[in-house]
């Protein structure tokens, strides 16, 4: 299948700093990429939709102030958490589908463990 | 915002026995879709059913949707200590783009 790679694996960042979380599809290009957020022992949420060249849509209740996300080209959109709380620390994962298949299966990135100290 | 409902939320089983999981939705769909996720790791697509479906099989899973329920269960048969991890059901969203994630179960199997 698809690969989708997200980098990094893990950060620890101080409060009140921002980090930056990048998703690539390596080997298909995708209009829309997705980015979701876990907590730990319960689903995955989903966060915003990241479209190609345009702004990205947020679910309800996400800061899109605070969570600025960034979808440049057609492999790749970053995730910018900023001034990080301890709250923010979570597990992040995005997903992209292949636009050339039309496809319905979602492919995700290994995930990003944010810890905010 | 959560689509469905998984149960049992957790379930632990003995290497060879089946573990059945239940997932329910709420709005209609074109499919459905179930992922697995090993701790603290990305998700892996196990099988997706059409909503036209009524049973698909891959390997030792085995999925079935009954959309006049809204609900879908996925078996997996002979169960290993490897098949141990959570399992998700995910359904599109309104836009018909981002996927829609139940709470899960937590599979645990032991050898």
């Amino acid at each position: 299948g698809a690969v989708v790679s997200q980098h990094p694996s893990w950060v620890i960042c101080k409060s009140g700093t921002s980090v930056k979380i990048e998703c690539r599809s390596l080997d298909f290009q995708a209009t829309t990429m997705f980015w979701y957020r876990q907590f730990p022992k319960q689903s995955l949420m989903l966060m915003a939709t990241s479209n190609e060249g345009s702004k990205a849509t947020y679910e309800q209740g996400v800061e899109k102030d605070k969570f600025l996300i960034n979808h440049a080209s057609l492999t790749l959109s970053t995730l910018t958490v900023t001034s990080a709380h301890p709250e923010d620390s979570s597990f992040y994962i995005c997903s992209a589908r292949d636009r050339t298949i039309g496809g319905t299966e979602a492919f995700f990135g290994q995930g990003t463990r944010l810890t905010v100290v | 915002s959560q689509q469905g409902e998984e149960d049992p939320q957790a379930l632990s089983i003995q290497e060879g026995e089946n573990a059945t999981m239940n997932c329910s939705y709420k709005t209609s769909i074109n499919n459905l879709q179930w992922y697995r996720q090993n701790s603290g790791r990305g998700l892996v697509h196990l099988i997706l059913i059409r909503s036209n479906e009524r049973e698909k099989h891959s390997g030792r899973l085995r999925v079935t949707l009954d959309t006049s329920k809204k609900s879908s269960s996925l078996l997996i048969t002979a169960s290993r200590a490897a098949d141990t991890a959570s399992y998700f059901c995910a359904t599109g969203n309104q836009a018909g783009t981002a996927l829609i994630f139940g709470k899960g179960t937590t599979l645990s199997v032991s050898s």
